[in-house]
């Protein structure tokens, strides 16, 4: 079975433009979800999303959105791209999006602001 | 809100050495309890994890850990380093009655000498 996929795998932007990041979950899976890795602040819980609806959301700003469609596939976007942004960008999925559902996780979107 | 400590930055072992590798957490209920391991550039492997039942949960790769709730201790153990297993490790604990919304630790940077 094929595992969490993540494209594009690398991306460089520049300040103030917005990006788009795709993840398409295990088959079968129906709860994806979103986190930040960087040097400073570590892995950090960015929202969750299951059945089409954001079911958690992380202490990030607005500026910071997602959604899932109905094939599970999700997307993140983040507007007004800050030098800060810059990360590995995780999506985990996991099949039922209840307690003790285990959540694997795809290689990561690397994201460059320049 | 919980919250995940792994006091050691960095582990240098020698290949063939026992290993162990720290993790507190801080949370009121039993938790779900987590190790991931990420080699450069990648994403997140799960190792083993913990929701409830006998304390001492075998994973893949060799590595075990176990739960002790008086300590609020999850360490993770592999009694013979092998060179494959530098890479860094993380434990992470999921939010009240959810595995998806993971709190990781800092991360421990394994390295092993030949």
């Amino acid at each position: 079975k094929a595992g969490v996929t993540q494209t594009p795998r690398y991306l460089i932007k520049t300040r103030g433009q917005q990006v788009t990041l795709s993840c398409s979950p295990i088959s079968g899976h129906r709860s994806v979800s979103w986190y930040q890795q960087t040097p400073g602040q570590g892995l950090q819980f960015l929202f969750e999303y299951f059945s089409e609806t954001q079911r958690n959301k992380g202490n990030f700003p607005g500026r910071f959105s997602g959604r899932q469609f109905s094939n599970s596939r999700s997307e993140m976007n983040v507007s007004t791209l800050e030098l800060g942004d810059s990360a590995l960008y995780l999506c985990a999925s996991s099949k039922r999006g209840t307690g003790g559902d285990t959540q694997y996780f795809g290689p990561g979107t690397r994201l460059t602001v320049l | 809100a919980q919250s995940v400590t792994q006091p050691d930055i960095h582990i240098t072992v020698s290949e063939g050495a026992s290993l162990e590798l720290r993790c507190n957490y801080s949370y009121g209920a039993t938790p779900y309890l987590f190790w991931y391991v990420q080699s450069p550039g990648q994403g997140l492997q799960l190792l083993l994890k913990y929701f409830s039942g006998d304390t001492l949960v075998q994973g893949i790769k060799g590595f075990e850990a176990e739960f002790k709730r008086s300590q609020s201790s999850f360490n993770l153990r592999k009694p013979s380093v092998h060179w494959s297993d530098a890479a860094e490790y993380f434990c992470a604990v999921g939010a009240e009655g959810s595995a998806r919304q993971l709190t990781f630790g800092s991360g421990t940077q394994l390295t092993v000498l030949p």
